[in-house]
C-alpha cells in the first residue's frame, strides 16, 4: 500500500511568486491534515481536512494560503503571494474514519522563498 | 493552551550510549502523547504512544512512560546504534482536538 505522497519535494521560489504543494493521502484515508516546520521550529498544525471539507482552519496563518480537497482525495496548499517567513517544510499527513486514529505522514515539501 | 517542550539538541553520544531525550508537556485534561522520529531524507514516523497516564510505550528499543504527576515522557534508549541517528519530535494530542502539538525536535547523532 502507498503512502502518503507530496509533491514537489523542494520548491525554490521568489517573494511575490505564486507555488502549490500537492499531497496525496493513503488511499480510502478521509482525515488530511497540513502541518509545517518553519525554520528548526516546532511543527505547527494548519489545517484538518475531513474529506473535502474543512474541519479545522484555525492555524492556516494569514489569507495568503489557500487549501483545497478536491473530491475528497488529494489536496493542495497553495501560498500566494509568497513571503519570506513560509520557507520552511510543509509535511501532509492522513488518518482513516476517525481523527483519533494515527496519523501517517508524507517526506514534505521544503519549501525556500528568496 | 496545549504546549510540548523538549531539549534542544544536537544531542551526540557514542554508539551502546544510553540515551535520555527529555519531554514535558502543558494540557488540560488527559492528552494522548507520541514520539515521532524523522531519519534523513524520509517522512515523519510515529515511534511509539501512549493514551493514559502510567502508559510506557514502546518499540525499537526506545521507551517512554506517560507521567502526570510530572507531565512528562520522556524518551528512552538503553544502547543507541548510528542507525538511530536522526530528529526525534514529542507531540500530543488533547481533548476534541485532534491536531498534535508539537516539541521543537532534537536532532540525535550517533558516533560509531
Amino acid at each position: 500500500e502507498a503512502g502518503v505522497t507530496q509533491f514537489p519535494s523542494h520548491s525554490v521560489i521568489e517573494k511575490g511568486q505564486t507555488v502549490t504543494l500537492r499531497c496525496d493521502p493513503i488511499s480510502g484515508h478521509d482525515n488530511l491534515y497540513w502541518y509545517r516546520r518553519v525554520m528548526g521550529k516546532e511543527i505547527k498544525f494548519l489545517l484538518h481536512f475531513v474529506k473535502e471539507s474543512k474541519q479545522d482552519e484555525s492555524g492556516m496563518p494569514n489569507n495568503r494560503f489557500l487549501a483545497e480537497r478536491t473530491g475528497g482525495t488529494y489536496s493542495t496548499l497553495k501560498v500566494q503571494p509568497a513571503e519570506l517567513e513560509d520557507s520552511g517544510v510543509y509535511f501532509c499527513a492522513s488518518s482513516q474514519g476517525s481523527p483519533k486514529d494515527e496519523q501517517y505522514f508524507g517526506p514534505g515539501t521544503r519549501l525556500t522563498v528568496t | 493552551g496545549n504546549s510540548v517542550t523538549q531539549m534542544e539538541g544536537p544531542v551526540t553520544l557514542s554508539e551502546e550510549a544510553f540515551l535520555t531525550i527529555n519531554c514535558t508537556y502543558t494540557a488540560t485534561g488527559y492528552p494522548s502523547l507520541f514520539w515521532y522520529v524523522q531519519y534523513p531524507g524520509e517522512g515523519l514516523q510515529l515511534l511509539l504512544k501512549a493514551t493514559k497516564a502510567d502508559d510506557k510505550g514502546s518499540n525499537k528499543g526506545f521507551e517512554a512512560t506517560y507521567r502526570k504527576e510530572t507531565t512528562s515522557f520522556h524518551l528512552e534508549k538503553g544502547s543507541v546504534q548510528v542507525s538511530d541517528s536522526a530528529v526525534y519530535f514529542c507531540a500530543l494530542r488533547g481533548g476534541s482536538n485532534y491536531q498534535l502539538i508539537w516539541g521543537a525536535g532534537t536532532k540525535l547523532i550517533i558516533k560509531p
